[in-house]
């Protein structure tokens, strides 16, 4: 399948710092996603991404469609404790009907 | 956003047994579904991608005879795992692209996953 480099695998912040993780591919995405999944449940949207260049917030969260559209970004400003959780990016791959996800971010916040 | 909704949230069965997983859009018509399987600690593998009224497309390494896929209308896919075994539990997720207020939309939203544990 389809390679999706997500970075870094885990961090440990303080309540208080911005995050940043990305996702970079060698192919193509029409469409690039972010997701957050607490311990047990399915993956909840954050954020979508429609066209390169794109840069999208929702809230304290703000996501990036790179210009190549081979990569996304996603930033959370001013972490609390209750962003812990794994965050995962898919992208959903040009001329294909299906989306790859990344391996995770996995974000401890320490208060 | 958009609801969809999975049942059961758990199951526990015995080896041998099958095991049905019930995926549902709430509150939208979902033409495309996709089912998961995600091991502890390890990102969303797909499984296979069902359009409604058709046969599921399986993803390589994926027996389509074990894990059966019906997708009978546009707001339900269910996933039969049959005869189970231990080496299948695991988390099961759903997820469903379709359309939002009329207008086909590349957003894909998931289901609470179901937790199958096979004795």
């Amino acid at each position: 399948g389809q390679q999706l480099n997500q970075s870094p695998q885990s961090m440990f912040i303080q309540e208080g710092e911005d995050v940043s993780m990305n996702c970079t591919s060698s192919s193509i995405f029409n469409t690039w996603l972010w997701y957050k999944q607490d311990p047990g449940e399915g993956p909840v949207l954050l954020i979508a991404l429609y066209k390169a260049g794109e840069l999208t917030s929702n809230g304290r969260l703000t996501a990036q469609f790179g210009i190549t559209r081979k990569d996304s970004f996603l930033n959370i400003s001013a972490s609390i404790p209750s962003d812990v959780g794994i965050y995962f990016c898919a992208g959903l791959l040009y001329n294909f009907n299906k989306f790859y996800f990344g391996s995770g971010t996995k974000l401890n916040v320490k208060p | 956003g958009a609801v969809v909704s999975q049942h059961p949230s758990w199951v526990i069965c015995k080896s041998g047994t099958s095991v049905k997983i019930e995926c549902r859009s709430l509150d939208f018509q979902a033409t495309t579904m996709f089912w998961y399987r995600q091991f502890p600690k390890q990102s969303l593998m797909l499984m296979a991608t069902s359009n409604e009224g058709s046969k599921a497309t399986y993803e390589q390494g994926v027996e389509k005879d074990k894990f059966l896929i019906n997708h009978a209308s546009l707001t339900l896919s269910t996933l039969t795992v049959t005869s189970a075994h231990p080496e299948d539990s695991s988390f099961y997720i759903c997820s469903a692209k379709g359309h939002l207020g009329g207008a086909t939309t590349g957003e894909l939203f998931f289901g609470e996953g179901s937790r199958l544990t096979v004795l």
